[in-house]
């Protein structure tokens, strides 16, 4: 079975600082991992996916993730965070079936709320 | 080429009603995946359908259905409206040519039940 915890509800940090959101995974099958944001009263925008290839993935507005199997990790980082960054974060696992099939359905973690100070 | 787009965008039902939400996907996307989101249960998957076919379903009673058109055009249902189906409802397409598993996400239909 696919869950996903994300570690921390809440992140501040100041503008120009490092963000860091962290995230654990649980997956029978070899996992593909997403990020998504979500900025207030808007839809859900890919960040980054994981799919096997490399273990760090870059994503669009400067964002990356790096993937560890024996840590079950897929932190997502930024090395200065923007006033425009602040939003909810969603990390994302895809249910596989036995063979590795794609069956449609995308567990979410709980989110995290990431606010930038000036 | 346009999202995935949503209709409508706002809506507000009485308990005991019953709504359709319409979603759009992605010109070429024959996938479409259906979540509610809410602030005590966060992002639940409902249901998907592939070439017209449920595929997969969550775990949410039978007042919740959906169904797909030729044009991979999707609806939902919601029947016999209850207060704790407030909700924003978000819909989400998906393309084999592109691996399947990524999903690009609608602006969602925020539905109100009083």
């Amino acid at each position: 079975a696919q869950s996903v915890t994300q570690l921390d509800s809440h992140v501040s940090v100041s503008e120009g600082t490092p963000v860091l959101l962290r995230c654990n995974y649980s997956s029978s099958y070899s996992p593909s991992l997403f990020w998504y944001v979500q900025h207030p009263n808007k839809g859900l925008q890919l960040l980054l996916k994981y799919t096997s290839a490399a273990t760090l993935v870059k994503g669009i507005n400067g964002f990356e993730a790096e993937f560890k199997k024996s840590e079950t990790s897929f932190h997502l980082t930024k090395p200065s965070a923007h006033m425009s960054d602040a939003a909810e974060y969603f990390c994302v696992v895809s249910e596989k079936g036995p063979r590795g099939s794609t069956l449609g359905r995308l567990y979410f973690g709980r989110g995290t709320q990431l606010t930038v100070w000036p | 080429k346009a999202g995935v787009t949503q209709t409508p965008r706002y809506l507000i039902k009485t308990r005991g009603q019953q709504v359709t939400l319409s979603c759009s996907p992605i010109s070429g996307h024959r996938s479409v995946s259906w979540y509610q989101q809410t602030p005590g249960q966060g992002l639940q998957f409902l249901f998907e359908y592939f070439s017209e076919t449920q595929r997969n379903k969550g775990n949410f009673p039978g007042r919740f259905s959906g169904r797909q058109f030729s044009n991979s055009r999707s609806e939902m249902n919601v029947s016999t409206l209850e207060l704790g189906d407030s909700a924003l409802y978000l819909c989400a397409s998906s393309s084999a040519l592109t691996g399947g598993e990524t999903q690009y996400f609608g602006p969602g239909t925020r539905l109100l039940v009083l």
